[in-house]
């Protein structure tokens, strides 16, 4: 059965530091990877996504994430993190873009001043 | 682009009522949709897949019959839940999304708390 582990609940980081919120997975066959990003009050939004080529993948507002295939991996990682960047974030796996989606438990971020 | 609209965002209604929930596309054709249900704490949980024109397709575990989906349209899919109780609150998120290899688009969530 496909599983998504996020190993950090809780992340409270100072503004200015890296981030790097870990994701894995175990999927049968070719996985497709994405990272989205819930703010307060609003919708799940995409982040980046992985579907093949590079394994390093670069998104919106400077995240980053890693697929590292033999460690089954898809960490996210963004040097330097604003107080905005405050949200929930979610990593996902599916056996194709359309295709159905299995999500992690999220880690909630907090960034503060 | 590629905004998802659900509404209502919240529904407090009493135990037996069946509610409905809409999830519309807004500026692009939404081949396939979703419902996902979150419980406090938790991943979401898909509960099952729209193709438009077809039956739904459920995940293990899920009545179909207590949870109504129709996809009558290319920008509008509906989950009706039937007949519910205290344990059907939850927070019911639909997403969408035009071609089989693009992500899925989001809205923001009905909250439905029975009474």
């Amino acid at each position: 059965a496909q599983s998504v582990s996020q190993h950090n609940h809780h992340v409270i980081l100072s503004e200015a530091a890296s981030l790097e919120l870990g994701c894995n997975y175990s999927y049968g066959g070719t996985v497709n990877l994405f990272w989205y990003v819930q703010y307060p009050g609003q919708h799940l939004q995409l982040l980046l996504k992985y579907f093949s080529g590079d394994p390093l993948v670069k998104g919106i507002k400077g995240f980053e994430a890693e697929f590292i295939k033999s460690k089954f991996s898809f960490n996210l990682r963004k040097p330097s993190v604003q107080w905005s960047d405050t949200a929930e974030y979610f990593c996902a796996a599916g056996g194709g873009g359309g295709n159905k989606l299995t999500f992690g438990t999220g880690t909630q971020l907090k960034v503060e001043l | 682009g590629a905004v998802v609209s659900q509404h209502p965002s919240r529904v407090i209604c009493k135990s037996g009522t069946s509610v409905k929930i809409e999830c519309r596309s807004l500026d692009f054709q939404a081949t396939t949709m979703f419902w996902y249900r979150q419980f406090p704490k938790q991943s979401l949980m898909l509960m099952a897949t729209s193709n438009e024109g077809s039956k739904a397709t459920y995940e293990q575990g899920v009545e179909k019959d207590k949870f109504l989906i129709n996809h009558a349209s290319l920008t509008l899919s509906t989950l009706t839940v039937t007949s519910a109780h205290p344990e059907d609150s939850s927070f019911y998120i639909c997403s969408a999304t035009s071609y089989s290899n693009q992500p899925q688009h989001f809205g923001d969530g009905t909250r439905l708390s029975i009474l």
